[in-house]
């Protein structure tokens, strides 16, 4: 059973697109959600996290669907600097483990 | 910014051998983590650690693994006799729920460990 689901991609866009990934999630029980970015051979560093009402950061909008048990990140315009694998993860508890997905390759090309 | 940092950096070891990856978490941090990423694969929760005592395993954490925080900065994962299996880049997280942004785990940037 796996817990958190991703499209691997790879998705290749040009500068300037808008691109979505989702990410489904098995535990409904799970409390947080967010969405980390991980460079190649580096480590996870958080993009942001998801609120049941939605959330944007700049270029960035995160939705949580609780009831399909899905989340999505968007990314607007997007720039070379976003290349890299975006990974979809829950918390079932405050302060417990993340359970991570495997990631979302997004490459940007000039 | 604070981080989180870790030692070494890289490590090669003979199976069998027994390995200390060491961390140092964020100061006043008191919730600390050990993941792991085994290469084209997903981040995998080992254990959590708080008040001097294992909060949390996960079954990749069997007896050969232990964690210690021998003083007030370090936090350290041993592997007693190394597999194969083990090498993988490791991953030291600390968070602090009091701090308000406490719910992020930070993480450090790794220890790549290949068992030979």
């Amino acid at each position: 059973r796996k817990e958190v689901e991703q499209d691997p991609g790879p998705f290749n866009v040009p500068e300037g697109a808008t691109v979505a990934f989702n990410c489904t999630y098995s535990n409904s029980a799970s409390q947080s959600f967010f969405w980390y970015r991980q460079d190649c051979r580096k480590e996870p560093k958080l993009l942001m996290s998801v609120y049941s009402s939605g959330n944007e950061d700049g270029r960035f909008t995160a939705q949580l669907n609780r009831a399909s048990q899905y989340i999505s990140l968007l990314i607007r315009d997007s720039k070379l600097s976003d290349s890299a694998t975006y990974l979809c993860v829950f918390r079932g508890s405050t302060l417990g483990r993340l359970y991570f997905g495997r990631g979302t390759q997004l490459t940007v090309w000039p | 910014e604070p981080e989180v940092t870790q030692t070494p950096s890289h490590q090669v070891t003979q199976m069998g051998q027994e390995v200390i990856l060491r961390c140092v978490p964020i100061s006043n941090h008191l919730y600390f983590y050990w993941y792991r990423q085994i290469l084209g694969q997903k981040v995998e929760f080992l254990v959590s650690f708080y008040n001097n005592e294992i909060s949390e395993k996960s079954e990749i954490f069997d007896d050969q693994f232990s964690v210690e925080r021998p003083d007030g900065s370090n936090f350290t994962l041993k592997i007693r006799s190394t597999k194969l299996e083990d090498s993988a880049m490791y991953f030291c997280a600390s968070s602090d729920l009091v701090s308000g942004a406490g719910e992020t785990q930070y993480f450090g940037p790794g220890t790549r460990l290949l068992v030979l």
